[in-house]
């Protein structure tokens, strides 16, 4: 399958643990987006890598997210003291530069209890 | 920024019919406007998307119209079949040079039924 891979599929943490979640875009895409999905909502943006560069940030992502593309190739978007309002579906998508079409990963589910 | 609305949160026709889904929108500078269909549990997947010096696109039974005057864009399915059945989604994005991020509305559950 040479989509959007995203791990791991579900996370259940504990309120105020951290977890970190791993996008793996479609091979020679060089953007890459991060998107929130709760129920009953469309994907809300969260940040944008061009390349390694983090070129935008949604106001959603508060001081406790962070989000890296060190190479250029995979990212992680990591949350720290999560709270129960980060539950949420965290999708991952890709685009070629050039090119509108963005497509995204399975998504990884987010509970906290 | 963009706000997209988007009409009816549900939809129920008989298998056969047409489907229709509206959105609107609020910033002028979109000019890209994709439609994505979501299943249960499954990734957001593009269906049909139009430009904005586009005003019709059309795919099989599936189409979408854009007002650019009115800022409003339509999904029409026709001959609807039970695997339309999912949570349909539009977006609007402003393209620039670096970035196309995509501005969601709240989503359209169709329920075609037998």
């Amino acid at each position: 399958d040479t989509g959007v891979s995203q791990n791991p599929r579900h996370k259940i943490t504990k309120r105020g643990q951290n977890v970190t979640f791993r996008c793996d875009p479609i091979s020679e895409h060089n953007r890459l987006y991060w998107y929130r999905q709760t129920l009953g909502q469309g994907p809300e943006f969260l940040t944008y890598f061009q390349n390694e560069a983090q070129l935008e940030k949604s106001r959603l992502l508060s001081d406790r997210f962070s989000a890296e593309r060190p190479k250029g190739s995979f990212s992680t978007l990591e949350i720290q003291r999560t709270e129960q309002g980060d539950s949420a579906m965290y999708l991952c998508a890709s685009s070629k530069t050039g090119v509108n079409t963005i497509y995204f990963g399975e998504g990884s589910w987010l509970t906290v209890v | 920024g963009e706000n997209v609305e988007q009409h009816p949160s549900t939809l129920s026709v008989q298998e056969g019919d047409s489907a229709v889904i509206k959105c609107t929108y609020s910033d002028s500078a979109s000019n890209y406007f994709p439609w994505y269909k979501q299943e249960l549990g499954k990734r957001p997947q593009l269906i049909i998307d139009i430009r904005s010096n586009v005003g019709e696109k059309k795919d099989q039974r599936i189409a979408v119209t854009l007002n650019k005057t009115a800022k409003h864009f339509s999904l029409h399915i026709t001959e609807t079949q039970p695997e339309d059945s999912a949570v349909y989604f539009c977006a609007a994005s402003i393209r620039t040079g670096t970035a196309s991020k995509l501005t969601f509305g709240t989503g359209t559950r169709l329920q075609v039924t037998l």
